[in-house]
C-alpha cells in the first residue's frame, strides 16, 4: 500500500467525452503531482500543487484541467482528448516541495483515447 | 537541457547480478534515484543517493555514482524472479521539485 490511490484503474473514452481522473493520498503530504508515462518514453512531469496552490504548468494543453480542492486530493479533469493522450497517467505526492527527491506515487490511471 | 538516458532491456538469469546503467547531462544534479515500476503498478522508489557519495548499498542493491563521467549505475545482486520490472533512473535539484526520469529500463529475468 503506497498510501496514494488513484480511480479509476482502466478509462477508455472518445474524443468529444469528457471524464476526471481521481487521486488521493493518505499520507499527509502537501505537495501532489500529475505524470504522463507513453510507452518507452520518458515520465512527463505535467502538474505540481503545494498547498493547493499550483506552482508547475509544464505546457500541457489545455484539454486537460488540473484541480486540487485540498492537499490530499488531486483531479485531472479531461476534455475532447486526441488518440496520442492515450498513456498511463501517474498521480505523485511528497512532504511539501522541498521533500520533492521522496515522492510517492499512486498505481496509475491508463487511459485510452479512441 | 537535462536528460536523463538509459538503455531500454537487460536480460539476465536467475541468481546472477544485474547492473542498469544510467547517463545525465545535468552536472548541477544534487539527487540521483533509481525508481522500480512493476506491471500495472505505480512507480516505487527503491533507493537515492546523493552527488557527494560514491556508493551507496542497501541489501542486495548497490548504487555507484561516477560524478565525473555522470554516470549511475544500479547492481541488483543474486537476482530474482520478482525483480522482473522496469528500472527508471532519475535526477532532480537540492530545492528543485522537478524530477528529470529516464525512459525506464526492462528487467527480464529468466529462471
Amino acid at each position: 500500500e503506497t498510501g496514494v490511490t488513484q480511480t479509476p484503474r482502466h478509462l477508455v473514452m472518445g474524443m468529444t467525452n469528457k471524464k476526471s481522473l481521481k487521486c488521493e493520498q493518505h499520507l499527509g503530504h502537501n505537495a501532489m503531482y500529475w505524470y504522463k508515462q507513453s510507452a518507452k518514453k520518458p515520465l512527463e512531469l505535467m502538474f505540481v500543487y503545494s498547498l493547493e496552490e499550483r506552482v508547475e504548468n509544464n505546457s500541457v494543453p489545455s484539454r486537460f484541467s488540473p484541480e486540487c480542492p485540498n492537499s490530499s486530493h488531486l483531479f485531472l479533469h479531461l476534455h475532447t482528448l486526441q488518440p496520442e493522450d492515450s498513456a498511463l497517467y501517474l498521480c505523485a505526492s511528497s512532504q511539501d516541495l522541498e521533500s520533492s527527491y521522496e515522492q510517492y506515487f499512486g498505481p496509475g490511471t491508463r487511459l485510452t483515447v479512441t | 537541457g537535462e536528460d536523463v538516458e538509459q538503455s531500454l532491456f537487460l536480460s539476465v538469469r536467475e541468481g546472477d547480478s544485474s547492473v542498469i546503467n544510467c547517463t545525465y547531462t545535468d552536472s548541477s544534479s544534487t539527487y540521483l534515484y533509481w525508481y522500480k515500476q512493476e506491471p500495472g503498478a505505480g512507480l516505487q522508489l527503491l533507493t537515492y543517493i546523493f552527488s557527494n557519495m560514491d556508493m551507496k548499498q542497501d541489501q542486495r542493491l548497490t548504487v555507484l555514482l561516477n560524478k565525473k563521467d555522470k554516470h549511475l549505475s544500479l547492481r541488483i545482486a543474486d537476482t530474482q524472479t520478482g525483480d522482473s520490472a522496469i528500472y527508471f533512473c532519475a535526477e532532480s535539484h537540492t530545492g528543485g521539485f522537478k524530477t528529470i526520469f529516464g525512459a525506464g529500463t526492462r528487467l527480464f529475468v529468466k529462471a
